[in-house]
């Protein structure tokens, strides 16, 4: 059964310093989505990571995919309050894999304050 | 404006009555998935769809159906047989099963 970790869960920080969350997962992927989530909303979609070696860069956030690692990373650069919010990494595992097996991890909540 | 359309945004129920989330979108996408969302997790696959007339259960399907007869509507009933129905739920299409999904604005139903 494919596992979906991230970590930290909760994430305080202050505007301008630079941080990254992670995204474990435990079977083989190469499709790895990072999406947004503001409270009480839908989840927007943030990045689409398809390949080892991935990167993809908007604004302040820029995620990366190691396959091999079973890894994903989304870096923050100097954060603002605009940051704020629940990111979530999702996976599709490569065995038998499809949307409808899109696994989700727990999410980071992210503050950052003045 | 292309899209999905979740309503209502907000619902009550009583313990024991059925209730139908409504999900419809205009993308012309073949899949659709309801999601669940509890405080503090991630999403959760109830119920998906690859195509008119057809659809598959996902991780915790007990105590909930779909219907999917037309290619922009895919309802969800949460029936009196969900025994913690309080929940943020999600709908999301996509092209087909191995495309990216995008996701309704979702529901919040209380149960009181």
């Amino acid at each position: 059964e494919l596992k979906v970790e991230q970590n930290p869960l909760f994430l305080s920080m202050q505007e301008g310093k630079n941080y990254t969350i992670y995204c474990n997962y435990s079977t083989t992927s190469d499709r790895l989505y990072w999406y947004r989530q503001d409270p009480g909303k839908s989840l927007e979609s943030l990045f689409v990571l398809l390949s080892n070696g991935a990167v993809k860069q908007e604004g302040r956030l820029m995620a990366s995919l190691d396959t091999k690692a079973r890894l994903s990373t989304l870096h923050i650069t100097a954060a603002v309050h605009d940051l704020s919010a629940t990111y979530f990494c999702a996976v599709v595992p490569n065995y038998g894999g499809s949307q409808g097996n899109l696994i989700f991890g727990k999410g980071t909540k992210l503050s950052v304050k003045p | 404006d292309g899209g999905i359309t979740q309503s209502p945004k907000y619902l009550f129920r009583k313990e024991g009555q059925n209730v139908t989330l409504s999900c419809e979108q205009n993308l012309n996408h073949d899949a659709m998935y309801w999601y669940r969302q509890d405080p503090g997790q991630g999403l959760r696959l109830i119920y998906y769809s690859q195509i008119v007339n057809d659809f598959q259960k996902g991780d915790i399907a007990e105590g909930y159906s779909v219907s999917r007869e037309k290619k922009e509507s895919f309802p969800l009933t949460v029936t009196s047989a969900q025994k913690n129905p309080t929940a943020f739920y999600l709908c999301a299409s996509s092209q087909n099963l191995n495309t990216e999904a995008f996701f309704g604005q979702g529901t919040r139903l209380t149960v009181v």
